[in-house]
């Protein structure tokens, strides 16, 4: 069972550059997110989605974009990436209804804007 | 909004217990979580509380007092393993989880 699969798992990128980060899991849950990671920070809540066809922004969205066109995938873009974009990004999903609905995380995607 | 509370780090010996406490103030308050994170790897969920009192799970407890907005993680006979980061986690009422910075436990010998 994979659960939730993100690419790439690392990345340098240009300032300036597009990015997409993917994400997709096979549990069929209804609600995916995406966090960044930051030293001192912890978990910082992106964008988020409770089933497809829906988006929400959490903590910190402004300079990234989301898309849910179906259960599975969750990509994030980076229209123009800034340094400040340097960051661990966690895919996550969880089922809502029913059970404690936790989340289940990806292993991560380590972006560096340079 | 979410304002989580949690200590930077936290040393413990081998054999020995650890109890990490979070304080959190939230605008609607729907479950409190507690995540484990070993370095370099993703968060793993370890327990969930929705109501007061104490949820037990093997050598690791987790508790909480809504009204106090409180809670913390016992971990019991400390293992050179669960020397990890501890992430304390609440969720509102849009199920978004919001995440303290985290304990960082280091088990020594």
């Amino acid at each position: 069972i994979a659960g939730i699969t993100q690419a790439p798992t690392s990345q340098i990128l240009a300032a300036g550059r597009r990015m997409t980060l993917r994400c997709t899991q096979d549990m069929r849950h209804n609600a995916m997110y995406w966090y960044r990671q930051d030293l001192g920070l912890g978990l910082r809540l992106i964008h988020y989605s409770n089933t497809a066809g829906t988006t929400g922004k959490g903590e910190v969205p402004d300079g990234y974009s989301v898309s849910r066109a179906n259960t599975d995938d969750f990509p994030l873009t980076l229209a123009s990436a800034v340094p400040s974009q340097t960051s661990v990004y966690f895919c996550a999903s969880s089922e809502k209804s029913g059970g404690a609905g936790e989340l289940f995380f990806g292993e991560g995607s380590r972006l560096t804007v340079l | 909004g979410q304002n989580i509370d949690q200590p930077t780090e936290m040393t413990a010996t081998e054999g020995a217990i650890v109890q990490i406490n979070c304080t959190y103030q939230t605008s609607g308050f729907n479950g409190l979580f507690w995540y484990q994170q070993h370095a370099g790897e993703a968060p793993t969920f370890l327990s969930y509380n929705v109501l007061d009192g104490l949820e037990e799970k093997g050598r690791f407890s987790s508790f909480l007092s809504r009204s106090k907005g409180y809670s913390y993680l016992l971990l019991k006979e400390l293992q050179m393993k669960d020397s990890a980061s501890y992430l304390c986690a609440v969720r509102d009422r849009d199920y978004k989880l919001s995440f303290g910075a985290g304990t960082t436990v280091t088990v020594r010998a």
